[in-house]
């Protein structure tokens, strides 16, 4: 069955420095992978996808993941972080039957 | 209107109640999720319409967790005999089709059992 995990609970990075939120997968067939973010009292929001082709993919909000075959992962990273990206991110998979199956979800913390 | 719309936004029941929650999709999206949030867990899938297919309810915990999906629009979410380990915020997405992994999703639907 297909899944993802999220290793970090939580993930504290300075304002300014680049961030990377982790994911890994486990699919059968061709993985098609994405991330969410859900910021404090808002909804869950789509960011970025991952179907096929250059392995590093642009999202919303300058975030951008980077699809590596050979460790299985799909990593979210951004050059400079901001106070304002503090929220919760969660990686997915599309499974067979075409529905999502969401990772346990990365709180980020980006200080002043 | 624009957005996937839940209610009630808040629902404090009793444990042994039944109770029911509400999605309304946005217009024209065929395809519609129930997930589950429970503090310091993940998002976890109930079920999934697409369309006039069968749902599949892979993810329903129990059978005391009931959802149905009216003229392919409106859902509802049923959970019977509530116990305390039914509190959570219980999240309605939709989007286009079965292809389009774009999902948008309500507010939720916080629901605690006493």
């Amino acid at each position: 069955a297909q899944s993802v995990a999220q290793p970090e609970d939580q993930v504290n990075v300075a304002e300014g420095n680049p961030l990377t939120v982790k994911c890994t997968y486990s699919v059968s067939g061709n993985p098609y992978l994405f991330w969410y973010v859900q910021y404090p009292n808002r909804g869950l929001q789509f960011l970025l996808k991952y179907i096929t082709g250059d392995n590093l993919v642009k999202g919303s909000y300058g975030f951008e993941a980077e699809f590596n075959k050979s460790q299985t992962s799909f990593h979210l990273k951004k050059p400079s972080a901001l106070v304002s990206d503090s929220a919760l991110y969660f990686c997915a998979v599309r499974d067979s039957s075409y529905k999502l199956i969401f990772g346990s979800g990365t709180r980020l913390l980006v200080r002043p | 209107g624009a957005g996937v719309s839940q209610s009630p936004s808040n629902k404090v029941t009793e444990k042994g109640k039944d109770v029911e929650l509400r999605c309304d999709p946005i217009s024209g999206h065929t395809a519609l999720y129930w997930y589950r949030q429970s503090l310091g867990q993940g998002l976890e899938f109930l079920i999934y319409f697409q369309g006039n297919s069968a749902p599949d309810k892979s993810g329903l915990p129990s059978d005391r967790f009931s959802a149905e999906r009216t003229g392919g629009s409106v859902s509802t979410l049923t959970i019977q005999r509530t116990q305390q380990e039914d509190s959570a915020v219980y999240l309605c997405a939709s989007s286009l089709g079965q292809y389009n992994e774009k999902l948008f999703f309500g507010s939720g639907t916080q629901l605690s059992v006493l």
